[in-house]
């Protein structure tokens, strides 16, 4: 269990409202992650985070947002949630004791936007 | 285009028996490797990985091998139990992002493992 937990863990919201969602770990990793999964995508890499108040973008970030002002806490904000951000959403960590290798998923969120 | 591709949607195997489950890259830039199980309402687990300067990894009945020169790799599950059922996922590490030392895991789009009793 690498102390990394998820809320909510189901959303259901409507298109235009903004939506945040939590990722919250308690063993003190530098890196955290989101992802979402689609079916036939696999994973793919929203934004990440390499510090307190340093983020930056991956490879699907159009219509999302980050803060990280906490060690422990990365947030993921849909500003005015669409449709096509109907997905489930993970959030991961690495890089505790300098390893940043292998990245540790959380539970998920479930999010439909109708 | 998907840098990662795991190409068989689905897999059943008997109990027992060896699972072996597939995956090919396009980018040789990638350096690690890792395979993630993944069970329905849950998260990915970390299963497995190896480094691009290894051909071959073991952990218990779960033996990773990545030949290079053809940019495949491939888990092997000796014997498959019931509970080895579940999604599993290819994944690969670029090298460092553009920002802090980060790295991202490009994914494949997993196989459905199915044992079947």
């Amino acid at each position: 269990d690498a102390g990394i937990t998820q809320s909510p863990r189901h959303k259901v919201t409507e298109t235009g409202t903004p939506v945040t969602l939590r990722c919250h770990q308690t063993e003190n990793h530098r890196y955290m992650y989101w992802y979402r999964q689609d079916p036939g995508h696999g994973l793919r890499l929203i934004h990440y985070s390499y510090g307190v108040k340093d983020t930056d973008k991956g490879e699907v970030s159009d219509g999302y947002s980050v803060s990280r002002s906490k060690t422990e806490d990365f947030l993921l904000t849909l500003e005015s949630a669409t449709s096509s951000q109907t997905s489930v959403y993970f959030c991961a960590i690495s890089g505790l004791a300098g390893l940043n290798n292998e990245q540790f998923f959380g539970p998920g969120t479930r999010l439909t936007v109708l | 285009d998907q840098q990662v591709k795991q190409n068989s949607p689905s897999l059943s195997v008997q109990e027992g028996r060896i699972s072996i489950l597939n995956c090919d890259y396009t980018n040789s830039m990638f350096d690690y490797f890792l395979w993630y199980k993944k069970y329905p309402a849950e998260g990915p687990t970390f299963l497995i990985s190896i480094s691009s300067i290894k051909d071959k990894n073991e952990d218990g009945r779960f033996t990773v091998f990545l030949n290079k020169s053809a940019k495949h790799l491939s888990l092997h599950i000796v014997p498959s139990q019931p509970g080895d059922s579940a999604v599993y996922f290819c994944a690969a590490l670029t090298q460092k992002l553009s920002s802090g030392s980060a790295r991202q895991l490009t994914f494949g789009s997993g196989t459905q493992l199915t044992v079947l009793p």
